[in-house]
């Protein structure tokens, strides 16, 4: 069965601090997209990035970066130099052959000023 | 371009009462989706379509809720009769295929409410 398991159900933080969100996930499929999607207080799900499970090269986004470790199936999601701008809820999901997305429960982050 | 429309954006009804969403995908992509999402949780998929026809519905409870994807665009689901635990906001999004390498596109949802 394939599971995504965020841990963090809550962050807070100051502006400009760094913060990690984590992502585990479980999966019997040797080939999968692993994402993540932010949802800011309008409700829409944004697209952030994915990654194929045959691509564990990390990735910088501007002040977002990702790092993917197969080893221990995380795919955990960096913000530097928070702003309040981030706060929203920010969901890592999982896909395998057909396109269906296994979300995690989601991590609320808040930056304050 | 225009992204995946959704309305209406908030519903609120009583139990026993009947629902319906209508989503209008982003033109072109063929494969469309329903998702649920509780409060506190991420979205769960209740049914996909490709084109017009419903190729993964396993989790979508049959015995109150029908969807439709009549010409293989715009889709309805439908809620009859809706009960308390309905309360969720319901998300439609969309994409070009059904390979996991696709991105899903997301509508602003419907909040719905169920008193």
């Amino acid at each position: 069965a394939q599971k995504v398991t965020q841990a963090q159900t809550e962050i807070s933080v100051v502006e400009k601090e760094d913060v990690t969100l984590d992502c585990v996930y479980e999966t019997r499929d040797t080939t999968y997209y692993l994402f993540w999607y932010k949802q800011p207080p309008s409700g829409e799900l944004v697209f952030l990035i994915r990654r194929n499970s045959f691509d564990e090269q990390n990735e910088i986004s501007g002040r977002y970066s990702w790092n993917f470790q197969k080893s221990t199936s995380s795919f955990n999601f960096t913000i530097t130099a928070s702003q309040v701008v981030d706060s929203a809820v920010y969901f890592c999901a999982l896909t395998g052959g057909y396109n269906k997305l296994i979300f995690g429960a989601g991590t609320r982050l808040a930056v304050h000023p | 371009e225009a992204g995946v429309v959704q309305s209406p954006r908030y519903k609120i009804i009583e139990k026993k009462q009947p629902v319906a969403f209508w989503c209008n995908p982003i033109s072109g992509h063929n494969t469309l989706y329903w998702y649920r999402q509780n409060l506190g949780q991420g979205p769960e998929l209740l049914i996909r379509y490709e084109n017009e026809e419903a190729v993964d519905d396993s989790q979508l409870p049959k015995d109150r809720f029908s969807a439709e994807r009549l010409k293989g665009v715009d889709s309805t689901l439908k809620i009859q009769p809706a009960e308390l635990g309905d309360s969720a906001v319901y998300l439609c999004a969309s994409s070009l295929g059904t390979s996991g390498n696709n991105e899903q596109f997301f509508g602003p949802g419907t909040r719905l409410t169920v008193l």
